[in-house]
């Protein structure tokens, strides 16, 4: 069975902190994609970034950067000097062969000014 | 370019009726998913389409839901004999095919659904 598990449900920092968000997966396959998305308060999912699971090399985009390791099966996400727009819902998933993304069920990041 | 349109943005109904949702995805893009958000949650998979056909449906909860894209494009999503227990918000995604694994889906703002 596959399964994304997003332990935190709310995080809680100060604007300029750093922020990490952690995400676990489940699956069988060896052929697998990770995803995050960003769902702001007007509720639309915006698509961050993906990895398949053959390419472990971490990745840096501006303010954000994510760390994939495959022996913790772990997905996580590092904010940077975090900013009061970075409040949102963050949401990590998985997509198998068959299309269909399978999400965990959200941290709720809120940075305050 | 146009991005994922879902209408209506709002739709409150009674418990026992009929209600379709509707959504346009990306022009080009042949691959459609829809999914169910609930208060809280993650966004949970309903059913997908590559095309007109249903690819897999394996997320609708109960024979009460039922989804088409007849000519590939623009698809609705259909719930019978609404109950509370429905309410949630419907997202639908578009992405350009199924087949290349690491295609990303783009969402739509999605239908807030009330069942009274």
């Amino acid at each position: 069975a596959q399964k994304v598990t997003q332990a935190q449900t709310e995080i809680s920092v100060v604007e300029k902190e750093d922020v990490t968000l952690d995400c676990v997966y489940e699956t069988r396959d060896t052929t697998y994609y990770l995803f995050w998305y960003k769902q702001p308060p007007s509720g639309e999912l915006v698509f961050l970034i993906r990895r398949n699971s053959f390419d472990e090399q971490n990745e840096i985009s501006g303010r954000y950067s994510w760390n994939f390791q495959k022996s913790t099966s772990s997905f996580n996400f590092t904010i940077t000097a975090s900013q009061v727009v970075d409040s949102a819902v963050y949401f990590c998933a998985l997509r198998i062969n068959t299309g269909k993304l399978i999400f965990g069920q959200g941290t709720t990041l809120q940075v305050k000014p | 370019g146009a991005g994922v349109s879902q209408t209506p943005s709002n739709k409150v109904t009674e418990k026992g009726k009929y209600v379709e949702l509707r959504c346009d995805p990306i022009s080009g893009h042949t691959a459609l998913y829809w999914y169910r958000q609930s208060l809280g949650q993650g966004p949970e998979f309903l059913i997908y389409f590559q095309g007109t056909g249903a690819a897999d449906d394996s997320g609708l909860p109960n024979d009460r839901f039922f989804a088409v894209r007849p000519e590939g494009s623009v698809s609705t999503l259909k719930i019978q004999r609404t109950e509370r227990g429905d309410s949630a918000v419907y997202l639908c995604a578009s992405s350009l095919s199924w087949t290349s694994g690491d295609n990303e889906q783009f969402f739509g703002p999605g239908t807030r659904l009330t069942v009274l």
